[in-house]
């Protein structure tokens, strides 16, 4: 079956610009997580969904970052007035679900350059 | 907090040879899940193996298995018989559950194999 799909899989924007990033998960799969690599920071969780509510939001850096999730399907990461330090590559993984399944399957990321 | 530690930034194995990545975590969750995921160049994250902390027997999967040592706080990932395509980044992982679902991860192994 399908995996977990991004998009866009690379993107560049200006400096204070806004930017929306898409994750797909795996069909049926009701937990979604997103987080980011950047070599100065290495792999840092950012948002957890269950269904469309997010009960773990601890990892988002600053309030230019907000998440949403509909339908309990697709989730989108947005990003309001970028900085430089946002470039990274954008990583979202789902499960089966959050609270007893095991392992989280990745999508591609997508990478995300702040010119 | 969780804390994953991985101390090895890079390793050279010789190909068919068996090589030992180490990992060893700190928490103060009851009940936690520990994880392998391995990156290749291409960036995907790829799920090896997953150790639930109370299970009684090491997990394997094929070729990979998990050393989990309880009292030492210790998840090593052995790979048996490597291959060249077994060369990519390794980072180990792990979650609570029950409000904690997030994984944690190292700052991950870089590994080669040299034909």
């Amino acid at each position: 079956g399908a995996g977990v799909s991004q998009s866009p899989s690379n993107k560049v924007t200006e400096k204070g610009k806004d930017v929306e990033l898409r994750c797909d998960p795996i069909s049926g799969h009701t937990a979604l997580y997103w987080y980011r690599q950047s070599l100065g920071q290495g792999l840092e969780f950012l948002i957890y969904f269950q269904g469309n509510s997010a009960p773990d939001k601890s990892g988002l850096p600053s309030d230019r970052f907000s998440a949403e999730r509909t339908g309990g399907s697709v989730s989108t990461l947005t990003i309001q007035r970028t900085q430089q330090e946002d470039s990274a590559v954008y990583l979202c993984a789902s499960s089966l679900d959050g609270l007893s399944s095991y392992e989280q399957y990745f999508g591609p990321g997508t990478r995300l350059t702040v010119t | 907090a969780q804390k994953i530690t991985q101390t090895q930034p890079g390793m050279f194995v010789q190909e068919k040879e068996a090589v030992t990545l180490d990992c060893t975590y700190d928490t103060s969750d009851p009940s936690y899940g520990l994880f392998w995921y391995k990156q290749p160049s291409s960036g995907e994250m790829i799920f090896l193996i997953y150790q639930g902390s109370y299970d009684q027997q090491n997990a394997t999967e094929g070729r990979y298995s998990l050393n989990f040592q309880k009292a030492r706080k210790s998840a090593n990932l052995v790979i048996s018989a490597s291959q060249l395509g077994d060369s990519a980044m390794y980072f180990c992982a792990m979650r609570g559950y029950f409000g904690n679902e997030k994984l944690t991860f190292g700052t991950g192994t870089r590994l080669t194999i040299i034909p």
